[in-house]
Parts: C-alpha cells; sequence; structure tokens
C-alpha cells in the first residue's frame, strides 16, 4: 500500500524554537505538498515541490521554509515558531497530473 | 486563480434522509473537481473526481456529484444518509496550469461538517 508518512503525529514546542516537520512518500512522486489546516479554513498551501531541490510558494509561505534534498522527503521548517502557527499540519505527494496521497497529519502546538 | 466556496458549513440530517452539500468554484481555466471526506481524527479520503468526462460523477459510498458549468457548481449528494456519513466534507479545485506546467495544486473549501442524526 503507498504510503505518506509524516514523522510526528503530535508535537508541542515553545515559542521562539525551530521545529521541522518531516514527510516522506515512497511512491517515487515527482510532487509534494505542505498544507496547513485550521477550522473553518479548510487547508490552505504553504509550499510545494515539483522535483528535487525545487519549490515554489503557496498562498501562506510566511513564517516557513522547505527543503527537499531527496525526492522521497519532503521538510516544512518553521524558523521561528509562533502561537499563531499552531495548527494541523498535512503533507500529501502527486504524480504530475495524478491524484493526492495525503499524510495523516502532525497537530503542533506551539505555546 | 481558482477558489471554492462552500456555502454551508454546517449540515443536520437523519439518517435515511437525501444529504446535500454545495459547492461553487471559480478557476481560469477547465477546472479539475474533487470531493474529499475526513472523518474524526482520520486522513483525507477521496471520494470522487471531475476531469471534463462525464458530468454526473459517482464516488464511494453512493455519494455523486455533478459538475454544471453553467452555474458554476458542483454539489455532493447522497439518497440517504448513513450514520457512518457523519464527517467533514471538502470541495477541491485542482489547477491544470501554472506557467506552462501542471502541478495540479488543490484549492480547498472551508469545509462542511456533516450531522447524521438517527
Amino acid at each position: 500500500d503507498v504510503k505518506v508518512t509524516q514523522s510526528s503525529r503530535y508535537l508541542v514546542k515553545r515559542t521562539g524554537e525551530k521545529v521541522f516537520l518531516e514527510c516522506v512518500q515512497d511512491m517515487d512522486h515527482e510532487n509534494m505538498f505542505w498544507y496547513r489546516q485550521d477550522p473553518g479554513l479548510g487547508l490552505r498551501l504553504i509550499y510545494f515541490s515539483y522535483d528535487v531541490k525545487m519549490k515554489e510558494k503557496g498562498d501562506i509561505p510566511e513564517g516557513y521554509s522547505v527543503s527537499r534534498e531527496k525526492k522521497e522527503r519532503f521538510s516544512l521548517i518553521l524558523e521561528s515558531a509562533s502561537t499563531n502557527q499552531t495548527s494541523m499540519y498535512l503533507c500529501a505527494s502527486s504524480l504530475m497530473g495524478g491524484n493526492y496521497t495525503f499524510g495523516s497529519g502532525t497537530r503542533l502546538t506551539v505555546v | 486563480a481558482q477558489s471554492v466556496t462552500q456555502l454551508d458549513s454546517h449540515v443536520s440530517v437523519s439518517e435515511g434522509t437525501p444529504v446535500l452539500l454545495r459547492c461553487n468554484y471559480s478557476s481560469s481555466y477547465s477546472p479539475s473537481l474533487f470531493w474529499y471526506v475526513q472523518h474524526p481524527n482520520k486522513g483525507l479520503q477521496l471520494l470522487l473526481k471531475y476531469t471534463s468526462a462525464a458530468t454526473l460523477v459517482k464516488g464511494i459510498n453512493g455519494f455523486e456529484a455533478e459538475f454544471k458549468k453553467s452555474e458554476t457548481s458542483f454539489h455532493l449528494t447522497k439518497p440517504s444518509a448513513h450514520m457512518s456519513d457523519a464527517a467533514e466534507y471538502f470541495c477541491v479545485v485542482s489547477d491544470q496550469y501554472t506557467g506552462g506546467t501542471s502541478y495540479g495544486k488543490l484549492t480547498f473549501g472551508q469545509g462542511t461538517i456533516l450531522t447524521v442524526h438517527p
């Protein structure tokens, strides 16, 4: 069964910490995406990547960066975590023009 | 640019009655449209998708949706609700082209929480 795996289900971090959220896919997909999900707002795209070392800003990139050194791994980085970044973070991958596969999410709380 | 508006944040139905979840979209290109479902503490699951073939799309668990270009709508329906249908539903539009390259970015609606009463 194909998978997108997010390394942590729950995380609690302190304000100002640098936070890494990891996502790994085993399907050899070109595209990978990071979304955040907030009640009443649906999912909003933070960053995406269509190839190794390539990245594009999504709709809400401020306060985030990403890294894709290998095809199967896409990391989301919160340079200095703030309380307004408390959210559910979802990673996804897809082939070009293909269906998405979503990870199960990381619920991040910044205190 | 593309956007999605789900017209109801909450819908409540009785078990065995029809379900209607409403969605309007805006897209500069010929869109692909999707409905996803998310059960409590579960991941997102694809219910159905429209990609410019038949305008009436059948999905899993008895759901279907009709693409109406003139109304820019893609409403989700089910003839008879089941308790297991209680979940949050997302209408989603995909961009076909971005600068000449298709990345398939998804734009999500705000979500509709479906409650099913016994």
